[in-house]
């Protein structure tokens, strides 16, 4: 299994540009999230779904666009970014009932400009 | 309002030595708590828990310790060693909320000295 994937490993936008995170996940968890972490903030909640066609907005979600059309993929989509989101980007999984094993991906970092 | 704190930024240890990582939490409806792991450049890895009906749990070189009254939630590590060097993040859920929701603190990095 190759658990949680994520692409690109980096990117540099310049503010105003569009684009989407991909992040993939071969366990057959429902629950996938996208966190950001910046300096001195830990994880924050972007965005999160319970299964294919069902998310809902975390701690943060000003600015991002998320759907789960496949219980495997969660792509995150920043509509047009701003400086205020040069952050990395972390997309976990993990079971319904398996809360503590909440798998991440290695990431994204984004640089808006 | 930052629910989950974990007050101190850094801690340096000597190797073989007991490290202690601190984090208080101000919701009472926080039930299960966690700690991840994160090295540079990789995402966070999950290293143990522990249930609000429990107060202790431990795993090889890792006891986590739960004070319910006092809402603080500690991390030994004993003996620590090079290899855990790491942020640490301290996390809190509750059972009465979707359990995916984890709301994390700012993490501390833990530096252990050859």
């Amino acid at each position: 299994n190759a658990g949680v994937t994520q692409t690109p490993k980096f990117q540099v936008l310049k503010t105003g540009q569009s684009m989407t995170l991909q992040c993939a996940q071969d366990m057959n968890h429902e629950y996938m999230s996208w966190y950001r972490q910046d300096p001195g903030m830990g994880l924050r909640l972007i965005h999160y779904s319970v299964g294919a066609g069902i998310t809902d907005q975390g701690e943060v979600p000003n600015g991002y666009n998320v759907s789960r059309s496949t219980t495997e993929d969660f792509p995150l989509r920043l509509l047009s970014a701003a400086p205020s989101q040069t952050s990395v980007y972390f997309c976990a999984s993990n079971t319904r009932t398996g809360r503590e094993t909440q798998y991440f991906g290695p990431g994204t970092r984004l640089l808006v400009l | 309002d930052q629910q989950v704190k974990q007050n101190s930024p850094s801690l340096s240890v000597q190797e073989g030595r007991i490290s202690i990582l601190n984090c208080d939490y101000t919701n009472s409806m926080f039930d299960y708590f966690l700690w991840y792991k994160k090295y540079p450049a990789e995402g966070p890895t999950f290293l143990i828990s522990i249930s609000s009906i429990k107060d202790k749990n431990e795993d090889g070189r890792f006891t986590v310790f739960l004070n319910k009254s006092a809402k603080h939630l500690s991390l030994h590590i004993v003996p620590s060693q090079p290899g855990d060097s790491a942020v640490y993040f301290c996390a809190a859920t509750s059972s009465g909320g979707s359990n995916y929701k984890l709301t994390f603190g700012k993490g501390t990095l833990l530096t252990v000295n050859p």
